[in-house]
């Protein structure tokens, strides 16, 4: 039962443009959001989070959007850069142990 | 920071055959995670320690996994006897007391595991 969906398996976007990465969720037990970061090879590495108690977190290039009535969140990345380039998961929980990722959307920033 | 720490990064064994996983945590994180990465299912949690305790073995598939985690430092996750469908990337995190919600947790590079 996949409760953390991401439907979009792929994005290409041009560098410097923005990318959106889409995240729908089922359980309204969440509260709290991640986004990890996978390169080929390496293990997911974390981006940033954001509580159910707020609607937006930003932290440099990346800015998380939530919108709870619609069980929805968004990673912006603004610009997109080469290195960008990687597989992003949308992870979700509700302790503080067991996170229930999406299956990923890869990312390509192309020159 | 050496990070997590997982050997070996790949195993190729047959059917039939005991594997073992081994797994050394970051220096000072009390919670350790299995995670199994699959095409079919994604990443799921096999099984959290906390303080080398087992909290939840939920997600352990079968009594051929069994997961030890005899001290703070390392923790091993074996299948006996391997099957082709334990075919997988495994993954072990680790991360400081109450930090999972706002931090997520620092995983190790993975062992991708084939089992013919």
């Amino acid at each position: 039962d996949q409760q953390v969906k991401q439907n979009s398996p792929s994005l290409s976007v041009q560098e410097g443009r923005i990318s959106i990465l889409n995240c729908d969720y089922t359980n309204s037990m969440f509260d709290y959001f991640l986004w990890y970061k996978k390169y080929p090879a390496e293990g997911p590495t974390f981006l940033i989070s954001i509580s159910s108690i707020k609607d937006k977190n930003e932290d440099g290039r990346f800015t998380v959007f939530l919108n709870k009535s619609a069980k929805h969140l968004s990673l912006h990345i603004v610009p997109s850069q080469p290195g960008d380039s990687a597989v992003y998961f949308c992870a979700a929980t509700t302790n503080d142990y067991k996170l229930s990722f999406g299956a990923g959307t890869t990312v390509t920033v192309r020159a | 920071d050496a990070g997590v720490i997982q050997s070996p990064r790949h195993e190729v064994t047959e059917m039939g055959q005991e594997v073992t996983l081994r797994c050394k945590p970051i220096s000072g994180h009390n919670s350790l995670f299995w995670y199994r990465q699959t095409m079919m299912r994604g990443l799921e949690l096999l099984i959290y320690f906390n303080n080398n305790v087992p909290i939840d073995d939920s997600g352990m598939p079968e009594d051929r996994f069994s997961a030890k985690m005899p001290n703070a430092s390392f923790s091993t996750l074996k299948i006996q006897p391997s099957e082709p469908r334990d075919s997988a990337v495994y993954f072990c995190a680790s991360s400081p007391p109450g930090t999972t919600k706002n931090y997520g947790y620092t995983f190790g590079s993975g062992t991708r595991l084939t089992v013919v």
